[in-house]
């Protein structure tokens, strides 16, 4: 296994239409995380998944916004309607499920950018 | 409003320098992270510390989590053009009420130019 992987690596999209990014994870890790980063800032929190089950999901998330991990390995992140402000370097991370602290490991990302 | 704040924003030194790059909260974390991201990836995991007072070291760098876990420090020694990128540093959220464990935040980063 060589780690988390993402694709597409880019997306360009036109405003309205919709987008589907895939994550596969570091394949005995349990949780997954998908963030989103915009330039100059640091990665913000999305949602997570334990196996297939959603746990979080941030308040920032707007309903076009949703994430799937079906069968607990990979997982799909969807936006509908993309808008110009949806332009930003959507990353996934994994990890295992740990007593005390998270490691997590990213994916190179996929960058949107919707004109 | 960041839960973690980092300073400096920006960095700019010659190889040879030393230099401290800092994170700083009011809250406590069970652990701190660190990582590197260069321009187009994702971030890479340097770090853990977990333990209050904790410094570790990895070549060049040195980490340390302050004795109350809010805060922590990355010294790097004798900084080379292979050190630039932006650092990240991210606290674990067993802090957070009602949050389950697992989520990170992450600070803005500080990024680092080492200049030959």
């Amino acid at each position: 296994d060589t780690g988390v992987s993402q694709d597409p690596r880019h997306k360009i999209t036109k405003r309205g239409q919709n987008v589907t990014f895939r994550c596969d994870p570091i394949s005995e890790h349990n949780r997954l995380y998908w963030y989103r980063q915009t330039l100059g800032q640091g990665p913000e929190f999305l949602t997570y998944f334990q196996n297939e089950a959603q746990l979080e999901k941030s308040r920032l998330l707007s309903d076009r916004f949703s994430a799937e991990r079906p069968k607990g390995s990979f997982s799909t992140l969807e936006i509908q309607r993309t808008e110009q402000g949806d332009s930003a370097m959507y990353l996934c991370a994994s990890s295992s499920q740990g007593t005390l602290n998270t490691e997590a490991f990213f994916g190179q990302g996929t960058r949107l950018t919707v004109v | 409003t960041q839960l973690l704040e980092q300073s400096p924003q920006f960095l700019s030194i010659q190889e040879g320098e030393n230099l401290t790059v800092y994170c700083n909260s009011s809250s406590v974390f069970s652990s701190l992270q660190w990582y590197r991201q260069e321009p187009g990836e994702g971030p890479v995991l340097l770090v853990t510390v977990v333990t209050g007072g904790e410094v570790k070291k990895l070549k060049r760098l040195t980490f340390q989590f302050g004795d109350a876990r809010k805060d922590s420090s990355l010294h790097i020694t004798a900084a080379q053009p292979g050190d630039t990128g932006l650092y990240l540093c991210a606290g674990d959220s067993k802090a957070d009420r009602g949050s389950t464990l697992g989520r990170l935040y992450f600070g803005r980063g500080t990024q680092l130019t080492v200049w030959p």
